[in-house]
């Protein structure tokens, strides 16, 4: 069965650092590639995406992800991150075969010190 | 901007009773969904529907079922809540095609079963 794995359950950084969350995918076939982002209080909305191309792909507010194919891995990254980056964040896989179904991580809460 | 909207951002029932939460988009999009979300466990898939009257079984369909007989509208029935049902019930929008699995969420129904 197709599963989507994020390493890190909860991230705790200081206003400034730089941020790397994990998402693995395990699937062989052609896929489309979605972190989405939960602020508190807020509906889930898309932060970025991959359909195909240019594997690095830069979404809202100064993120982006790199696909690495070969790793089954859609890492999303910033490079200095602000309080109001608070939120909990979703990978997201999208399999061809699956017509237009998505599977979900389980979510990443990530808490900024000021 | 698509628009999703659902019927109440928050509910209480008394367990037995009978649930319907309902979903609207205003975008004319084919495909819709319905997810609960619990902490920990992301987002799971209950129903889902293709076109109107058109419905499949997500991940968790037991204990819901769903209606869609106009393309704007999709509706989560609890035949009988049940207190693990108590959670977030999020709908979902999206287009198919190339544009597969990037989904608009509407704001979510929290749902207290007692």
């Amino acid at each position: 069965a197709q599963s989507v794995s994020q390493h890190n359950h909860h991230v705790i950084l200081s206003e400034a650092a730089s941020l790397e969350l994990g998402c693995n995918y395990s699937y062989g076939g052609t896929v489309n590639l979605f972190w989405y982002v939960q602020y508190p209080g807020q509906h889930l909305q898309l932060l970025l995406k991959y359909f195909s191309g240019d594997p690095l792909v830069k979404g809202i507010k100064g993120f982006e992800a790199e696909f690495i194919k070969s790793k089954f891995s859609f890492n999303l990254r910033k490079p200095s991150v602000q309080w109001s980056d608070t939120a909990e964040y979703f990978c997201a896989v999208n399999a061809y075969s699956s017509a237009s179904k998505i599977i979900f991580g389980s979510g990443t809460r990530l808490s900024i010190r000021p | 901007d698509v628009k999703v909207t659902q019927s109440s951002r928050y509910l209480v029932k008394r367990t037995g009773e009978k649930v319907f939460l309902e979903c609207v988009q205003d975008m004319d999009h084919e495909n819709m969904f319905w997810y609960r979300q619990d902490p920990g466990l992301g987002l799971r898939l209950i129903y889902f529907s293709y076109d109107v009257k058109m419905k499949e079984k997500g991940d968790i369909p037991e204990g819901y079922s769903v209606s869609r007989e106009k393309k704007e509208r999709f509706s989560l029935i609890l035949e009988s809540a049940s207190t693990n049902q108590t959670s977030m019930y999020l709908c979902a929008s999206s287009l198919g095609g190339g544009q597969r699995g990037e989904q608009y969420f509407g704001p979510g129904t929290r749902l207290t079963v007692t």
